[in-house]
């Protein structure tokens, strides 16, 4: 299995603008997680997806971000419009069963997706 | 709430040189206890696991034992080499997973 598929892997763009960010699922994983890390706040959880449903979005900081999933495999993170306090590394990790009763579900990472907004 | 509490870094050691980077942990539950390690320029990458009291974790010399009385998770390994240098995050798994601040790790030759 390749693995947990983050794209792009550095956007560079200007304040103001929109930015996708993509994730690709571990094939039979159905439990999906966005990530947001920084120097500042560490790591930070955004949103997360238990088949395609969202379950927790308490993390998304406001509505300039959105989180989608379009199908069993696939996400999108969308920041619009971008701002240069969006500056951050995004991870994507899924695992194959949803949390919850202490459970021993692994997360998976993707490589992350650098963000710098000008 | 649940959190998970770790010793800030960094941490500096030579080469072979023992290592402990201390983690606890409160939660309402019995929750699976983890640590990640992330090295420069990547994700974050399952180092072991324990999922119940008194369970150790192993893993690439790696190991953590699951200490319910202490709530603690306690990483350790026995002589570090330079390729050991990244940060470590403890992490807790019951209704959702929170993850500590990370302790960076620098092994000098």
């Amino acid at each position: 299995d390749a693995g947990v598929i983050q794209s792009p892997r550095h956007e560079v763009t200007e304040m103001g603008q929109e930015v996708t960010l993509r994730c690709k699922l571990i094939s039979g994983h159905n439990s999906l997680f966005w990530y947001r890390q920084t120097m500042m706040r560490g790591l930070e959880l955004l949103i997360y997806f238990n088949n395609n449903v969202p379950i927790d979005d308490s993390g998304m900081p406001e509505d300039r971000f959105s989180a989608k999933m379009p199908n069993a495999s696939f996400s999108t993170l969308k920041i619009q419009p971008s701002e240069p306090r969006d500056s951050a590394v995004y991870f994507c990790a899924s695992s194959p069963i949803g949390t919850g009763g202490g459970g021993a579900n692994v997360l998976t990472f993707g490589a992350g997706s650098r963000l710098t907004v000008l | 709430g649940d959190s998970v509490t770790q010793m800030e870094g960094p941490v500096t050691l030579s080469e072979e040189a023992f290592l402990t980077i201390n983690c606890t942990y409160t939660a309402t539950g019995y929750p699976s206890l983890f640590w990640y390690v992330q090295y420069p320029g990547e994700g974050l990458q399952l180092l072991l696991k324990a999922t119940k009291a008194d369970d150790k974790g192993s893993n690439k010399g790696f190991e953590a034992t699951y200490r319910k009385e202490t709530t603690s998770f306690h990483l350790e390994k026995g002589s570090v080499q330079v390729s050991d240098s990244a940060v470590y995050f403890c992490a807790l798994n019951f209704n959702k997973f929170y993850f500590g601040s990370g302790t960076k790790l620098n092994v000098k030759p």
